[in-house]
């Protein structure tokens, strides 16, 4: 089993829509979970990270987060064709005492947003 | 804002060459990681450093080096280049450890090995 899994994808919703991009991770002591977006060809951006369980919410996006179920998610609402892109999932835990910081991302999903 | 540098957008070298990938951030991190990002293979951590003169080995270490001989600055060494080195190189750094420990990323260097 991977570490992290991401639906695979890719997703495509009409403009407007809510975009639902989902993961699911293995290591039950992950500590934070972070969402990126990576523009083709270019390198990935923080959207959002969470680290307590339930709803976070900044503009339009909206990360949601389930440790008992190992599930981290990112609504999209109203989606425009300016999210197009592919959606990294990243956990942070501890291993052995100490991370370093050392994220493990899932595999991504690529959203296409149509007019 | 957070900077990282990377010195070159793309690379072309040759196959058994001595390839240097260099990077800099300008916040005063802590950490810093050097990634491939192949398709289908997503990011894969090669090499990270949680301090000056500190090294730890990723997930893919083979066929790479590194070097932190400064805070700012975290170096990857292909010894001897080969053609299943072709890849996206990213460069990331953060701050330190915690809960909201985000890693911010570099514009990354394209590299064919010809």
């Amino acid at each position: 089993q991977k570490e992290v899994e991401q639906n695979s994808g890719p997703l495509s919703v009409p403009e407007g829509a809510i975009a639902s991009l989902n993961c699911t991770y293995s290591d039950r002591g992950s500590q934070s979970f972070f969402w990126y977006r990576q523009y083709s060809g270019k390198s990935p951006e923080l959207i959002m990270f969470i680290y307590s369980n339930g709803d976070k919410e900044d503009g339009r996006f909206t990360a949601q987060l389930n440790k008992a179920s190992q599930y981290v998610s990112l609504l999209i609402r109203d989606s425009q064709p300016s999210d197009s892109a592919t959606y990294l999932c990243a956990v942070t835990g501890w291993a052995g005492g100490t991370s370093y910081g050392k994220l493990t991302f899932g595999q991504g999903t690529i959203l296409t947003v149509h007019p | 804002d957070v900077k990282v540098t990377q010195s070159s957008r793309y690379l072309v070298k040759r196959t058994g060459e001595k390839v240097f990938l260099e990077c800099v951030q300008d916040m005063d991190h802590e950490n810093m990681f050097w990634y491939r990002q192949d398709p289908g293979l997503g990011l894969r951590l090669i090499y990270f450093s949680y301090d000056v003169k500190m090294k730890e080995k990723g997930d893919i270490p083979e066929g790479y080096s590194v070097s932190r001989e400064k805070k700012e600055r975290f170096s990857l060494i292909l010894e001897s280049a080969s053609t299943n080195q072709t890849s996206m190189y990213l460069c990331a750094s953060s701050l330190g450890q915690g809960a909201k420990n985000i890693q911010y990323f570099g514009a990354g260097t394209r590299l064919s090995v010809l």
